[in-house]
């Protein structure tokens, strides 16, 4: 069935750091790739995500490549901030499935200091 | 607005009790979820209704029913509450695009459940 490796956490990180958090997949089909945020005491919120193989997904700041030929989805930033303090979550949402069920990764805390 | 609103946002109960966390969505999104988040952030789906019409029951105890009297709303109830039944849940809405498979989801600000 279809699965979402992320690299483990949690990550700490200072300020202005560069951050790569790695996720992995299989799927039987063409899925839709997805980074959630979760912020504390929050609801997991749509970071970016890409629709197709070499799609880049970007936001805040944050940007990941839909890679078909390696299976993969790493989430990079270039300069990360306190306020980036979070749990990040890799998704996909596989036709095959009838796009009703969304696949998460683990989740990998991510901690910044200043 | 809120766009998909839970309540209660803490649910403190006794062991064997009952009890219902209802979800609200006003995206006019066609398909609703539950997922259950356990201490370690680990995020699995428990159910999902699209158009009032139940489309994923994972593998919960019969213990929990969802019910979604119309396409706003998804409840969860719970009965005879245990132990393990500790942790976060969250609901999702969301609206198919074309083609099916884009799926980006919008969740509820979740309700943190302690059984004692």
């Amino acid at each position: 069935g279809d699965s979402v490796t992320q690299m483990e956490g949690p990550v700490t990180l200072s300020e202005e750091a560069f951050l790569t958090i790695n996720c992995t997949y299989t799927a039987t089909g063409y899925p839709s790739l997805f980074w959630y945020v979760q912020y504390p005491g929050e609801g997991l919120q749509l970071l970016l995500k890409a629709t197709k193989a070499d799609d880049k997904g970007s936001n805040k700041g944050f940007e990941a490549t839909y890679r078909k030929e390696t299976t993969s989805f790493h989430l990079e930033k270039g300069s990360v901030q306190v306020s980036d303090s979070a749990v990040y979550f890799c998704a996909l949402s596989d036709q095959n499935t009838g796009g009703f069920k969304t696949i998460f990764g683990a989740g990998t805390r991510l901690f910044v200091k200043a | 607005d809120t766009a998909v609103s839970q309540t209660p946002k803490y649910l403190v109960t006794q062991m064997g009790n009952d009890k219902s966390i209802k979800c609200e969505q006003n995206l006019g999104h066609d398909t609703m979820y539950w997922y259950k988040q356990d201490s370690k952030k680990f995020l699995k789906i428990m159910f999902s209704y699209n158009n009032k019409e139940l489309i994923i029951n994972e593998t919960v105890p019969n213990r929990f029913s969802p019910k979604s009297p119309d396409k706003a709303h998804l409840n969860l109830h719970i009965n005879s509450l245990e132990l393990g039944d500790s942790a976060v849940y969250f609901c999702a809405s969301s609206q198919l695009r074309a083609g099916g498979y884009y799926n980006e989801q919008f969740f509820g600000p979740g309700t943190r459940l302690t059984v004692l």
